[in-house]
């Protein structure tokens, strides 16, 4: 079975640092990939998605991620951390041929300090 | 556009009571999904429906568990009878052309069962 793991389940930075969130899926085929965000008492946003071409995937408000195949993994970033970036983020894969369902790592919790 | 509509936003009910939740996807939209997101578990899927017919239901955990969707503006799940490890918070969310696509998330039902 599919299976995401996020490294670190709360990552703090300060505001302007760079942000980087960790996130490797187990598969033997590259699944498609997303990062979703979750403010509190909301439900999910996509930030980003990745299914097929360009490695580097640019995403809303700044997030970027790349997919390495060979690392099997799917970090997410940002170059300078906001205030208003204070949110859960999770990493999450849809395994092929299974409709779109949703596999979610465990989520990390991005706080930033002024 | 309202956006996916969930209702109620918080139930408190006692153990062993029917519990129904409501959601309403965004117009057009073909793929419902349903997930329940808790500290120990994380998000999870518990069914999803694509034009109004369930594909997938492995993940509903007993068959204590329900859902429906008798047309393409409406979907339930029932809980009957519920327990008070049935607590958390339920998510809605829903997507057009492919469960691949972007999934716009509801705001959640927080469930407490006493």
């Amino acid at each position: 079975a599919q299976s995401v793991t996020q490294l670190g389940s709360h990552v703090s930075v300060s505001e302007g640092a760079l942000v980087l969130l960790r996130c490797n899926y187990s598969s033997s085929v590259p699944p498609y990939l997303f990062w979703y965000v979750q403010y509190p008492n909301q439900g999910l946003q996509l930030l980003l998605k990745y299914t097929t071409g360009a490695t580097l995937v640019k995403g809303i408000n700044g997030f970027e991620a790349e997919f390495k195949k060979s690392e099997t993994s799917f970090h997410l970033t940002k170059p300078s951390a906001h205030m208003s970036d204070a949110a859960e983020y999770f990493c999450a894969v849809s395994p092929y041929n299974q409709g779109g369902k949703l596999i979610f790592g465990q989520g990390t919790e991005l706080s930033v300090k002024p | 556009d309202a956006g996916v509509i969930q209702s109620p936003r918080h139930e408190v009910t006692e153990m062993g009571q029917e519990v129904t939740l409501r959601c309403k996807p965004i117009s057009g939209h073909d793929y419902l999904f349903w997930y329940r997101q808790t500290m120990m578990r994380g998000l999870e899927l518990l069914i999803y429906f694509n034009n109004n017919v369930p594909i997938d239901d492995s993940g509903m955990p007993e068959d204590r568990f329900s859902a429906k969707m008798p047309n393409a503006s409406f979907s339930t799940l029932k809980i009957q009878p519920s327990e008070p490890r049935d607590s958390a918070v339920y998510f809605c969310a829903s997507s057009f052309g492919s469960g691949y696509s972007k999934q716009y998330f509801g705001p959640g039902t927080r469930l407490t069962v006493l």
